[in-house]
Order: C-alpha cells, then structure tokens, then sequence
C-alpha cells in the first residue's frame, strides 16, 4: 500500500517560476525524503527531513515538515526545464528503514 | 565515490522462463532494498537485507521471487518462471548502518515479459 500521497498529480509552469508540491502520509516517520525520476530512469535523491526537523534547504529546494498534520511540501523556486521530472516523496518508517511512497507528481517546466 | 550499480539495465524474456538482476550497492552500505515500480505508480517494497541477511519480505514477493545477498555486498533478485504480470522497473537501493539516512536507487533494471 502506498502511504504518501503526492498533490498535485500534474503540475505546468514557465521556467522561472516556483514549483510547490505536496506530501501527506498516515502513520509515523522516521524521516521523509523526495526523489526525481526523469522518464524510464532510475530515483535522484533531492533532499531528507527528519521526523523532528521543520524546515530544509538545499540549493534551490526548500522542503518542510508538519508532523501535526503528517505534511510535507517541496519547493523548487526559480524553476528551469531541465527540473521537468516526475518528483516522489517517500516516507522512512520502522526499524527496517523501508521507504514507502506516494504515486508522484509530473512537473513541467515550459521555457 | 561508484553510485549504486544495477544490470542489466533491460531485460525482455518470454513468459515462463527465469531472470535474474544483479545490484551493486554503495561499497559501505550495509542495508540494501529491492523495489519494484509499474508504468505510473511509484515505487512499492520487496524486499531488505542488513548485510546478508534478509529480514523483511513484502506480500508482493510470491514464492517465485527469491532475493539474496551472500557476502553481505551484491545481491541478486531471481524470477521464476516469469509472467507478463511481472513487466516491470526493478530498483534497488542502499543506505548506512544508521538507517535514518538517505537511501540512494540505482538505474534500475526494465523488464519486459512477452
């Protein structure tokens, strides 16, 4: 079963533009973290929030986290049309580490 | 600093006959996962191994998948007696002793199954 589930599905914005994407999940992390997937390849990882983390920055990302409301939101600000990609948020939960994701959400960045 | 290897990178057999990839994981990684993505969804579990031992298996992995990690470094992932059903991208993926850390995918293996 999937836990997170990414909002929007589908996302399209001019380069330049800021990306805001979505996360929610059901039950208690360990830490979340968000992936790139460019068509029929393999996950880049971007970026990982800790359970007891807010806020993250790294280079043109910005993800947070609201544990209250099992949230997470990903910021890709001054977008390019090399980010066009579908973006997944996978939760980390349990001893055993697993990732659990959500379906992904296709971004694309118009020039 | 290698990435996480997998091969091969495609692979199309016919239905009925028996496939194996192979992942390389980040030489100092001790965990090391098997997921398996369809066309439009994300990623879902299979299977995980803390050195070579396997200690969680998803209910995805019928008894005609069988992962192993022998020395605790490459691990492999058969399928048996392959059905079109199993057409799928095979990732793997490794990440630290600590657990709470990034875990880092390969390229993935695309299987096709005619």
């Amino acid at each position: 079963s999937q836990q997170g589930e990414e909002d929007p599905q589908a996302l399209s914005i001019q380069e330049g533009e800021n990306a805001t994407m979505n996360c929610s999940y059901k039950t208690s992390i360990n830490n979340l973290q968000w992936y790139r997937q460019n068509s029929g390849r393999g996950l880049v990882h971007l970026i990982l929030i800790r359970s007891n983390e807010r806020e993250k920055h790294s280079g043109r990302l910005r993800v947070t986290l609201d544990t209250s409301k099992k949230s997470s939101s990903l910021l890709i600000t001054a977008s390019r049309a090399a980010d066009t990609a579908s973006y997944f948020c996978a939760t980390n939960t349990g001893a055993n580490s697993k990732l659990t994701f959500g379906k992904g959400i296709t971004l694309s960045v118009r020039p | 600093d290698t990435g996480v290897s997998q091969d091969p990178r495609h692979k199309i057999t016919k239905r009925g006959q028996n496939v194996t990839f192979r992942c390389d994981p980040i030489s100092e990684h001790n965990r090391l996962y098997w997921y398996r993505q369809t066309l439009g969804q994300g990623p879902e579990f299979l299977t995980y191994f803390q050195n070579e031992a396997q200690l969680e298996k998803s209910r995805l992995l019928s008894d005609r998948f069988s992962a192993e990690r022998p020395k605790g470094s490459f691990s492999t992932l058969e399928i048996q007696r392959t059905e079109q059903g199993d057409s799928a991208m095979y990732l793997c993926a490794s990440s630290s002793w600590t657990g709470n850390t990034e875990a880092f995918f390969g390229q993935g293996t695309r299987l096709t199954v005619v």
